[in-house]
């Protein structure tokens, strides 16, 4: 089953405003990651925030994350025709073997900003 | 400093045919994830590996899925008998460590058609 789930699902919006996409998890974390994936390509790594911080910030990007909600946001400030993409939550959970950390990826959302 | 590589970057099949998917790491990482990326889906985690050992591998179907990482060369996945329902993006990562904070980075991805 999806360990995160994003929302919306579909975002169209303006160049220069600012785009919000929600992320929401079932189970306990260690760290949760955004990724950006551009159509056709592979997933390029945004940012990381760790189960004991609650905010972090990357250029253009903001992420919050709330473990007692089990969610996070990432904001995108600003945004340009260049951030039109996929974009990925993606929960680490411990595997069978302690020390092992797969990804669990959630289904994204799509970003389109139009000029 | 190259970054995580796969061949082919498409790789087309007959059903039954096989398919062997590489990986190189990063240069210093030792640890290597393969996912699969159906359409308009987000990545499934499929299985862990280290240099000769496989950490985990509880996302590999049970049949005609196979993954190997020797000690010297790539990392290979390896689809036997192939079936349409293989066709969709296998996108591998790696790190440097198995630490939970570690990010992992992603290959462009090898995209298999089935025909």
């Amino acid at each position: 089953s999806q360990q995160g789930e994003e929302d919306p699902q579909a975002l169209s919006i303006q160049e220069g405003e600012n785009a919000t996409m929600n992320c929401s998890y079932k189970t306990s974390i260690n760290n949760l990651q955004w990724y950006r994936q551009n159509s056709g390509r592979g997933l390029v790594h945004l940012i990381l925030i760790r189960s004991n911080e609650r905010e972090k910030h990357s250029g253009r990007l903001r992420v919050t994350l709330d473990t007692s909600k089990k969610s996070s946001s990432l904001l995108i400030t600003a945004s340009r025709a260049a951030d039109t993409a996929s974009y990925f939550c993606a929960t680490d959970s411990m595997g069978l073997i302690q020390g092992a950390q797969k990804l669990v990826f959630g289904q994204g959302t799509r970003l389109t900003i139009n000029p | 400093n190259a970054g995580v590589m796969q061949n082919p970057r498409h790789l087309v099949r007959r059903r039954g045919q096989e398919a062997r998917l590489r990986c190189s790491p990063m240069k210093g990482h030792s640890h290597v994830y393969w996912y699969r990326q159906l359409p308009e889906e987000g990545l499934k985690f499929m299985v862990y590996l280290q240099k000769e050992n496989i950490i985990d591998e509880s996302g590999m179907p049970k049949e005609r899925f196979s993954a190997e990482f020797p000690k010297e060369g790539p990392s290979i996945l390896r689809i036997q008998q192939v079936v349409r329902g293989d066709s969709a993006a296998y996108f591998c990562a790696s790190s440097p460590l198995a630490a939970p904070s570690n990010t992992q980075y992603f290959g462009p991805g090898t995209r298999l058609t089935v025909l």
